[in-house]
């Protein structure tokens, strides 16, 4: 069936150190990716998604592209910041699934 | 437009009695979609409805759970006879469609003492 990885967390990094966290995803068909971001004590909120291959998604300084050949899609930013500290879950949906796949999220905390 | 709705935030039961959740998907969403969240925990998928018909209920105990989505008001999870391992959070997301991405909750979180 359709899954997805991520890093194992927790990220620790100080603010202004460059973020990676690694998405790679198995799937039947041509998935949308999204990454999802969740705050302390709140839902999911969409950080940025793509919907097909070589595409890039974007929002609030984060980026990820959609790799094919590496069925991959991972997120990076420049420059973390404190306020970024929050769980971060890489999903899928693809046209034979019939739900959203999340990953297992991965925690970030940015020490000042 | 106002997002996913969700209520209550916060519910306490003893063990053994009912709970009840409700979910508001935002307005033209017809896909609605519970998830469990455990402490410290990702997401687990339970179940994804469409108005009046559960599409895909493969994640969700079969005794105790259930819910509907009906053709007015929110849709409902309702778990019986609550067990202490019950105690989680439970997020709803909407959808217009299958594909598009799913709009979130804030969250009920359950506890059972």
């Amino acid at each position: 069936g359709d899954s997805v990885t991520q890093m194992e967390g927790p990220v620790t990094l100080s603010e202004e150190a460059f973020l990676t966290i690694n998405c790679t995803y198995t799937a039947t068909g041509y998935p949308s990716l999204f990454w999802y971001v969740q705050y302390p004590g709140e839902g999911l909120q969409l950080l940025l998604k793509a919907t097909k291959a070589d595409d890039k998604g974007s929002n609030k300084g984060f980026e990820a592209t959609y790799r094919k050949e590496t069925t991959s899609f991972h997120l990076e930013k420049g420059s973390v910041q404190v306020s970024d500290s929050a769980v971060y879950f890489c999903a899928l949906s693809t046209n034979y699934g019939q739900n959203f796949v999340f990953g297992p999220g991965t925690r970030l905390s940015v020490l000042p | 437009n106002a997002g996913v709705m969700q209520n209550p935030r916060h519910l306490v039961r003893r063990r053994g009695q009912e709970a009840r959740l409700r979910c508001s998907p935002m307005k033209g969403h017809s896909h609605v979609y519970w998830y469990r969240q455990l402490p410290e925990e990702g997401l687990k998928f339970m179940v994804y409805l469409q108005k009046e018909n559960i599409i895909d209920e493969s994640g969700m105990p079969k005794e105790r759970f259930s819910a509907e989505f009906p053709k007015e008001g929110p849709s409902i999870l309702r778990i019986q006879q609550v067990v202490r391992g019950d105690s989680a959070a439970y997020f709803c997301a909407s959808s217009p469609n299958a594909l598009d991405e799913q709009y979130f909750g804030p969250g009920t979180r359950l506890t059972v003492t």
